[in-house]
């Protein structure tokens, strides 16, 4: 069965800070991996989408990796703004039944 | 605009009262899916759609049910709700297989 974990929990960053944000998975059969934001009592905001025989995508300030044979993804935040706290979510397509399965988030907090 | 659509976005019932929470996508997408989120089990896939009249269960679809008459609808139904059902809800849909999922903004249900 597959199972995503993501770590810290929790982290608190100065602003300006360079940050990376990790997330496992335990089955590398995958169709693609997407990382998304979201901010206290709102939806989720699609950040990135990595396919499976991709290993990066970058947009702005943001850089996700993948290496799919040992189950991870990171994704980077350039010179990280108060603007970019919010609780971010990886989430993979299970190549073995076609659902998104997520993980339990990472909630960011940039400090001015 | 493309966006996914959730209506109420709030909604405090009580139990065994029937509800309907609807979702309507704008994006001509054929997939469409239902989850839960809950604190400390992140998001849960409660059923999906792959198009019309075609829909499927998730990983927890007990207790409520979903239909699909026209492409751009998906309503979650719960004919008999009860507090364990105390949820945020989200939509999603996707343009096909092994794209990028995009989220309503959420529906808050408390049952009383």
């Amino acid at each position: 069965k597959q199972e995503v974990t993501q770590i810290p929990a929790a982290l608190s960053v100065p602003e300006g800070e360079n940050l990376v944000l990790n997330c496992s998975f335990t089955d590398s059969a995958i169709y693609n991996l997407q990382w998304f934001r979201q901010d206290p009592g709102k939806g989720l905001t699609s950040l990135l989408l990595i396919q499976s025989s991709q290993r990066e995508q970058t947009s702005g300030r943001l850089n996700a990796s993948l290496d799919k044979s040992s189950g991870r993804s990171t994704l980077y935040i350039a010179a990280s703004q108060p603007g970019d706290s919010a609780t971010y979510l990886c989430a993979v397509l299970s190549g073995n039944t076609g659902k998104l399965i997520f993980g339990q988030g990472t909630t960011l907090q940039v400090k001015p | 605009e493309a966006q996914v659509t959730q209506n109420p976005r709030y909604l405090i019932t009580v139990t065994g009262k029937k509800l309907t929470v609807t979702c309507s996508q704008n994006m001509n997408h054929e997939y469409m899916s239902w989850y839960r989120q809950d604190p400390g089990l992140g998001l849960r896939q409660i059923y999906y759609s792959m198009n019309v009249e075609v829909t499927d269960k998730g990983d927890v679809p007990e207790g409520y049910k979903v239909s699909r008459k026209e492409k751009r609808n998906f309503p979650l139904i719960l004919e008999s709700p009860s507090p364990n059902q105390t949820s945020l809800y989200f939509c999603a849909t996707q343009g096909a297989a092994y794209n990028e999922q995009f989220f309503g903004p959420g529906t808050r249900l408390t049952v009383l």
